[in-house]
């Protein structure tokens, strides 16, 4: 069945840039039946959508924090990436890749997600 | 910034019933757009628990049941047990500023 797998630093300084990649296994990201999408949580606090990609590249990104965030898609290897730039403290977040099902928006499969600290 | 809005927390005992609210505004749940529930057991990833309004993915137990009025939904669990004890997020789609997919704030159940 389809896995995601994200990786990348653990640990961030400010106003450096946040980069992650998600690996997608058991399944084509060129599906098009899905989105790939970024989702945060900050420690004991609730879930971020942070912005989906297409297989073809199409994007769109949170109104929140669009002016600091890129995702791409390298559909030869599996995988989407994210940048989220100028990180502060409160960036700091469990980040999740999750497929997301374009017909009714639902998130049906989650990485099991990385920590990600901002700290100098 | 969540725009769904639920109750931090809910109890009940082995064997009991609950309900989860979730209540959104015109842009979102009232606007018709489909409400999804997530289970996020301690220390691991949200699961898909409920699309839809009320469909349970392959393996969901029928003790989870979802639903949908006017600006607001609700998941139940019945027969309330142990390994219940979660957080559980709501998730649509909004159509203001407020973002594309908006979450719930989150509810923690806690098996008395």
């Amino acid at each position: 069945q389809v896995q995601l797998q994200e990786s990348g630093p653990g640990l961030v300084k400010p106003s450096q840039t946040l980069s992650l990649t998600c690996t997608v296994s058991g399944g084509s990201i060129s599906s098009g039946d899905y989105y790939w999408s970024w989702i945060r949580q900050p420690p004991g606090k609730g879930l971020e959508w942070i912005g989906y990609i297409y297989y073809s590249g199409s994007t769109y990104y949170n109104p929140s924090l669009k002016s600091r965030v890129t995702i791409s898609v390298d559909t030869s290897k599996n995988q989407f990436s994210l940048k989220l730039s100028s990180v502060t403290a409160a960036d700091t977040a469990v980040y999740y890749c999750a497929r997301t099902i374009l017909r009714n928006d639902a998130f049906d499969i989650w990485g099991q997600g990385t920590m990600v600290t901002v700290s100098s | 910034q969540s725009v769904l809005t639920q109750p931090p927390s809910v109890s009940g005992a082995p064997g009991q019933r609950v309900t989860i609210s979730c209540t959104g505004s015109s842009s979102n749940i009232g606007a018709g757009y489909d409400v999804h529930w997530y289970q996020q057991l301690p220390g691991t990833a949200p699961k898909l628990l409920i699309y839809g309004n009320s469909n349970r993915p392959s393996g969901v137990p029928d003790r989870f049941s979802g639903s949908k009025s006017g600006t607001s939904a609700s998941l139940a669990i019945t027969g309330l047990q142990a390994e219940d004890e979660a957080d559980y997020y709501c998730q649509s789609y909004d159509s203001s500023l407020s973002g594309l997919y908006v979450f719930g704030t989150g509810t923690k159940v806690t098996v008395l």
